[in-house]
């Protein structure tokens, strides 16, 4: 079954350096998503992205955050100078083409990127 | 606005003890979908079922059960004879499409311990 594939596995950072997350969606998937959970806490909406604009974002995703699908394939999270508190699991998510406002496709979601911040 | 609570933060039983594990949720929408989440120590996510807000038919799967009250918006998740490999952290989450955006509010999680 495909699936959703999320590079590395764990990222450690020294805090003000930015830092890339790389997701590969499943491919005729359409919807991309970035969520992230801090440790011990619930899963948060970052971001969604269609049709290579971010469709919706969470307050937490400021200026320090951006994402961008560079090619066909890959969809990446960039945090541009990180801080402690971006220590987190950072989640990718992919989904298939809205066919009709009824039909909610279900979001497959990658294992995670475990984000540590020294 | 949307929301969805999970009461319990930590639930202990012991190994075949039924467990129930609650989820209500706010909505203003009509058309809504309800999911429940499976998250082990390794950390990953595991879907475990969708339901969509026009299906109020309760689901089994095994010994997964799963209740639908849009009365009282809730959808709770009872596993049958509970065994230590279902020790996880459970997310119920609720996703709209009014919103156009489909995005998943996940509930704080309940950790569950399944003792031998």
């Amino acid at each position: 079954e495909p699936e959703v594939t999320q590079t590395p596995s764990h990222q450690v950072t020294q805090m003000g350096q930015e830092v890339i997350l790389r997701c590969v969606p499943i491919s005729n998937h359409l919807y991309f998503y970035w969520y992230r959970q801090i440790l011990g806490q619930k899963v948060e909406f970052l971001v969604s992205f269609y049709n290579n604009e971010i469709s919706e974002k969470s307050e937490i995703f400021d200026d320090q955050f951006s994402v961008e699908r560079p090619d066909g394939s890959n969809f990446t999270l960039k945090i541009r100078s990180t801080k402690l508190e971006d220590s987190a699991m950072y989640f990718c998510a992919s989904s298939e083409a809205l066919v009709t406002v009824i039909v909610n496709q279900p979001q497959h979601f990658g294992d995670g990127t475990r984000l540590s911040i020294l | 606005a949307q929301k969805v609570t999970q009461a319990q933060t930590e639930i202990s039983v012991v190994e075949k003890e039924d467990v129930t594990l609650d989820c209500v949720y706010e909505t203003r929408d009509t058309t809504y979908y309800l999911f429940w989440y499976k998250q082990p120590p390794s950390g990953e996510l595991v879907f475990l079922i969708r339901r969509n807000s026009f299906d109020e038919q309760n689901e089994i799967s095994g010994r997964y059960s799963w209740n639908f009250q849009k009365s009282t918006s809730s959808f709770n998740f009872t596993i049958t004879a509970s065994q230590v490999v279902d020790s996880a952290v459970y997310f119920c989450a609720l996703s709209e499409t009014a919103s156009g955006t489909y995005k998943y509010i996940f509930g704080t999680g309940t950790r569950l311990k399944v003792l031998a």
